[in-house]
């Protein structure tokens, strides 16, 4: 069974980049089928999907974040990255890593997710 | 691209049953058979409930049932149980091969 581990710093400072590793155990991210995706969650809100990576090394992200989004992957760890850079107080959330099903679409394992805080 | 549209809370009392609701557009849930649902306990990460409309994964309570009309795609949850009071939300794959979730429901067992 898949397991995902999200790491990374808890607090990061406005217009400051934001980075996250997701580790993926129990399964390789080299395998096909699957994209390996970030998705955050504001406190008390909703779900956002901020993009996804490839095994190909493919990428696509959120309309409203690309500019300030790059996932890339470390297929030799076993893990793939978040950064999201210039951070202003509405980028604070718990980030979730998750793996995404190419078809049919779906999120079918999450890691437990990890807390980031933008403040100065 | 904007969140689908779910209603902010819905309620039923054990042993009913409740249908949640997820409208799009004819770009997103429409536009293909690609809608998922998750549910979310507090402090807890989402879990995939359906899949593909009306998929039901490996160990998931056959009282969740999916459907799609349309732009609205719908969960139903049978026979309420305490257990199943939790965020829902649903999700699709979009024209722009993106993915938008909905703005999520509270589900309360009276």
């Amino acid at each position: 069974q898949v397991q995902l581990q999200e790491s990374g710093p808890g607090l990061v400072k406005p217009s400051q980049t934001l980075s996250l590793t997701c580790t993926v155990s129990g399964g390789s991210i080299s395998s096909g089928s699957y994209y390996w995706t970030w998705i955050r969650q504001p406190a008390g809100k909703g779900l956002e999907w901020i993009g996804h990576i490839y095994t190909s090394g493919r990428t696509n992200f959120n309309p409203s974040l690309k500019s300030r989004v790059i996932i890339s992957q470390d297929t030799s760890k076993n893990q793939f990255s978040l950064r999201l850079i210039s951070v202003t107080a509405a980028d604070t959330a718990v980030y979730y890593c998750a793996r995404g099903v190419v078809i049919p679409p779906a999120f079918d394992s999450w890691g437990q997710g990890s807390l980031v805080a933008v403040s100065s | 691209q904007s969140a689908l549209t779910q209603p902010a809370s819905v309620s039923g009392s054990p042993g009913q049953s409740i249908t949640i609701s997820c409208t799009g557009t004819s770009s997103d849930v429409g536009g293909f058979d690609y809608v998922s649902w998750y549910q979310q306990h507090p402090g807890k990460a989402p879990k995939l409930i359906i899949s593909a409309v009306s998929k039901r994964p490996s160990g998931v309570s056959d009282r969740f049932s999916g459907s799609k009309s349309g732009n609205t795609a719908s969960l139903t949850i049978s026979g309420l149980q305490a257990e199943d009071e939790a965020d829902y939300y649903c999700n699709s794959f979009t024209s722009s091969s993106t993915y938008v979730f909905g703005t999520g429901t509270k589900v309360t067992v009276l």
